[in-house]
């Protein structure tokens, strides 16, 4: 199976500052038709995961643009460009490049 | 407006089986794959299993801790999936999440506890 581990675990962070968080695949999920099945999910306590970001890069309908997603290959990165308040939760990497899907181990994001 | 709710879950003695059901609305259902994914309590995710449109013949597919035990299914009429769960485990308690197609929207989950 894909492992994604995602670094840091834990994300303190001001108002307005901007943040990143890194995710990293055992194997390549650059798939055989040219793309890449990553997204990022954010869920906020007590609710169900939101998707933000499809195909590394494309953000969901509604998303504000201060989220983006780069990366290719193994090496993922989600950054939010001027934290707010609503942005606080746990965020995930996912992939479906490969079956099974699978879930990076989550990434905190609390206020400092 | 995509809706999607999960109903069905409850309180299971181990051994037990359930059946969870997830009804949408609001798009074309017969186009898309569909997913169940779980959540432990306090845990990250864990997809569970996909089933596939008519167009590739309703293939499923199942996270391999759970092959056996789980069967997936779909009604294009009523727009809805299934999970079907058997031989319940205390760690096969948790939320369990449909998800749409490549996880554009998922519903609020319905929970499962697998306990004496």
């Amino acid at each position: 199976d894909v492992v994604l581990t995602q670094t840091p675990p834990t994300l303190l962070a001001t108002i307005g500052q901007s943040v990143s968080i890194s995710c990293r695949s055992s194997q390549s999920l650059l798939h055989s038709n040219g793309n890449t099945y990553l997204n990022w999910l954010l869920q906020r306590t007590g609710q169900s995961p939101q998707p933000l970001i499809y195909l590394v890069s494309k953000l969901e309908s509604g998303v504000p643009n201060r989220f983006s997603g780069s990366g290719s290959g193994t090496d993922f990165t989600l950054k939010i460009s001027g934290v707010e308040a609503e942005d606080l939760g746990v965020y995930y990497c996912m992939q479906f490049t490969h079956y099974p899907w699978t879930f990076g181990g989550g990434t905190k994001l609390e206020l400092k | 407006e995509v809706q999607i709710l999960e109903t069905g879950g409850g309180l299971v003695k181990p051994g037990g089986s359930l059946r969870l059901s997830c009804a949408t609305s609001g798009f074309n259902f017969n186009d898309y794959f569909m997913n169940w994914v779980r959540q432990a309590p306090g845990k990250g995710l864990e997809w569970v299993a996909q089933i596939r449109n008519k167009n590739y013949n309703y293939a499923t597919y199942y996270a391999e801790s759970l092959e056996g035990r789980v069967t997936i299914s779909r009604d294009d009429s009523k727009s809805s999936v299934y999970l079907q769960v058997s031989s319940l485990r205390a760690e096969d308690t948790a939320i369990y999440y449909c998800t749409r197609g490549r996880g554009d929207y998922w519903g609020q989950g319905v929970m499962v506890t697998v306990s004496s």
